[in-house]
């Protein structure tokens, strides 16, 4: 099957610095992917999708000028954290679409941020 | 609104059957997904349904009825590795997922 990789899996930063977090389909190419984020207990909240070549579309509610999405090429999307808080403190999860077949979403291993 | 419903938690049996149950409400709606998720990890992919009917794969089942906005995800011979919490999601119109809450299994010896 298709695979999404995250990098880092976990990154444990100080409060006000920024984090970036890569997700990249490695073996296909994913003209839209997305990212969320999910705390304990709770199930994954859409934060926004990210499409090659073009501005993402955020969720309502999440601040676009804190939560910075670049989706540079078909393999390859960013998510950075500016200025973190502790409230920032989740677990980040990416998926992309194959763009074929069932629109089945392939999630990346997820990156657990910690903001101290 | 959209909307997806399932139990928070239940507990089960090694060994035994259990049936995971998701009703939806949606603008729209183009099928249903249901993932499997470890704690910690991120969701892994178990089956997707866009006919009315029971799909079966090993283990694991799905079952659909598009009509009732009702689905249910069937677990046989349980094993404690399925211990794990099971998210359904319903694509609406614009095949945007929408999640439910997710229902944590509990399998017990």
């Amino acid at each position: 099957g298709a695979v999404v990789s995250q990098h880092p899996s976990w990154v444990i930063c100080k409060s006000g610095t920024s984090v970036k977090i890569e997700c990249r389909s490695l073996d296909f190419q994913a003209t839209t992917m997305f990212w969320y984020r999910q705390f304990p207990k709770q199930s994954l909240m859409l934060m926004a999708t990210s499409n090659e070549g073009s501005k993402a579309t955020y969720e309502q509610g999440v601040e676009k000028d804190k939560f910075l999405i670049n989706h540079a090429s078909l393999t390859l999307s960013t998510l950075t954290v500016t200025s973190a808080h502790p409230e920032d403190s989740s677990f980040y999860i990416c998926s992309a679409f194959t763009g074929t077949g069932i629109y089945e979403q392939y999630f990346g291993p997820g990156t657990r941020l910690t903001v101290t | 609104g959209q909307n997806i419903d399932q139990p928070t938690e239940m507990t089960a049996t090694e060994g035994a059957i259990v049936q995971i149950n998701c009703t939806y409400q949606t603008s729209g709606f183009n099928g249903l997904f249901w993932y499997q998720q470890h704690a910690g990890e991120a969701p892994t992919f178990l089956s997707y349904n866009v006919l009315d009917g029971l799909e079966e794969k090993g283990r694991f089942s799905s079952f659909l009825s598009r009509s009732k906005g009702y689905s249910y995800l069937l677990l046989k011979e349980l094993q404690m590795k399925d211990s794990a919490s099971y998210l359904c999601a319903a694509t609406d119109s614009n095949y945007q997922l929408i999640w439910g809450a997710g229902t944590k299994l509990i399998i017990k010896p």
